[in-house]
């Protein structure tokens, strides 16, 4: 199993550009998040998703766009970088809160700079 | 709301010290307390799940405890590729209106082990 893989590895962005960061999991999680690290700070929680079809705000959504039309697949969009953007940003999946196997398991990241 | 205060924020040591790290943390139903490692440039890499008060976890060199308040993260007679940042994350109970298990992040701790 790969895990969780995360493309790109790194991404210049100029002001008001867009683009997506794509994340699969390829061990069958019903549970998927995108959170966001920033120096000296815990992650936070951007969006989750409770399975196919079913996404929900986290902590600090604003400036992205989620979608899962597959179980492996949650891509995260953003739309008209801005410089608070810079950040890197995790993926990570989980069985899911109702199987008791809640422990989320991360990928690489992919590391912006809004420019 | 759910908190994490992770301490001390760096720590060096000399290979075979061993120290203790800790996580200080305020949450409605504990339903689990995780720790990850993370790696520079890496996603955070999971460790350890603590459920409920006075258990223990082992790994190596790494041994993880769990009070109502805090949990200790004991690193024994550590090796210079114990250098990692620590991060230490609770999960709350169900929430209302929430269907996750929201974990919420310390800011973590930066272990250097010197040889």
């Amino acid at each position: 199993n790969a895990g969780v893989t995360q493309t790109p590895k790194f991404r210049i962005l100029k002001i008001g550009q867009s683009m997506t960061l794509q994340c699969t999991q390829d061990m069958n999680h019903n549970y998927m998040y995108w959170y966001r690290q920033d120096p000296g700070m815990g992650l936070k929680l951007i969006y989750y998703s409770v399975g196919a079809g079913i996404t929900d705000k986290g902590e600090v959504p604003n400036g992205y766009n989620v979608s899962r039309s597959t179980t492996e697949d949650f891509p995260l969009r953003l739309e008209l970088a801005a410089p608070s953007q810079t950040s890197v940003y995790f993926c990570a999946s989980s069985r899911g809160w109702t199987s008791g196997q809640e422990t989320q398991y991360f990928g690489p990241g992919t590391r912006l700079l809004v420019l | 709301e759910d908190q994490v205060t992770q301490s001390p924020e760096a720590l060096r040591l000399q290979e075979g010290e061993s120290s203790s790290l800790n996580c200080s943390y305020t949450v409605s139903g504990l339903r689990g307390l995780f720790w990850y490692r993370q790696d520079p440039g890496k996603g955070p890499e999971f460790l350890f799940t603590l459920y409920s008060a006075g258990e223990e976890k082992e790994k190596e060199r790494l041994k993880a405890t769990l009070t109502k308040k805090e949990s200790f993260l004991h690193i024994t007679a550590p090796k210079p590729e114990d250098s990692a940042t620590y991060l230490c994350a609770v999960q709350g109970g169900y929430a209302g209106g929430t269907s996750y298990g929201k974990l919420t992040f310390g800011q973590g701790t930066i272990l250097t082990v010197h040889p």
